[in-house]
């Protein structure tokens, strides 16, 4: 049991460069986040999904694109990077029965856009 | 928007009692979490709480809800350099359960 695990670990871009940060979880869990973490900030929530084919935007949507074709997988996508996206990204997940029910976070995906 | 505030240093002696605050500003948060973040790492869940309780302990941890002044702390006992780390204070909020987080707060433990 993985848990979340977010590929790649690093990743330095080049302004308009494109990429897809991979996020996977194996605890069939429905609800999925991405969130990003800047020095000195808390976490922000970018883009969350509560289950397959539904996805909806958070406090930081733009300048990302999400998809949720299945349970496990939730890439985030950086269709045109900005300086300002560089930052580190943690994709976490939950399940949604009732009750408490905590993310789980990934290590993160330290990215840099020169 | 929502909002949480946390102080962003605290520093002890290992052995002392650390408490972290927090203040949030959303009244209907059901659960309210603390995670911690050591250097380089990603976020680790330490305990949360219910809205409907004022305290729950859990080992070193005691988590203590006002509801009222909208305030939540988080007190470690007998804190070790183990425990230097940055702590976050994160309620729920909104039908889908999202976390907002606080800046968090780095807990520094002197030897």
């Amino acid at each position: 049991n993985a848990g979340v695990t977010q590929t790649p670990k690093f990743q330095v871009l080049k302004t308009g460069q494109s990429m897809t940060l991979q996020c996977a979880q194996d605890m069939n869990h429905e609800y999925m986040s991405w969130y990003r973490q800047d020095p000195g900030m808390g976490l922000r929530l970018i883009h969350y999904s509560v289950g397959a084919g539904i996805t909806d935007q958070g406090e930081v949507p733009n300048g990302y694109n999400v998809s949720r074709s299945t349970t496990e997988d939730f890439p985030l996508r950086l269709l045109s990077a900005a300086p300002s996206q560089t930052s580190v990204y943690f994709c976490a997940s939950r399940d949604r029965g009732g009750g408490n029910q905590p993310q789980h976070f990934g290590d993160g995906t330290r990215l840099s856009i020169l | 928007g929502e909002d949480v505030e946390q102080s962003l240093f605290l520093s002890v002696r290992e052995g002392d009692s650390s408490v972290i605050n927090c203040t949030y500003t959303d009244s209907s948060s059901t659960y309210l979490y603390w995670y911690k973040q050591e250097p380089g790492a990603g976020l680790q869940l330490l305990t949360y709480i219910f809205s409907n309780m004022d305290m729950k302990q859990d080992q070193r941890l005691t988590v203590l809800l006002n509801k009222k002044d909208k305030h939540l702390s988080l007190r470690i006992a007998d804190t070790q350099t183990g425990d230097s780390a940055i702590y976050f204070c994160a309620p729920e909020w909104g039908s889908q359960g999202n976390l907002i987080f606080g800046k968090g707060t780095k807990l520094s433990v002197k030897p």
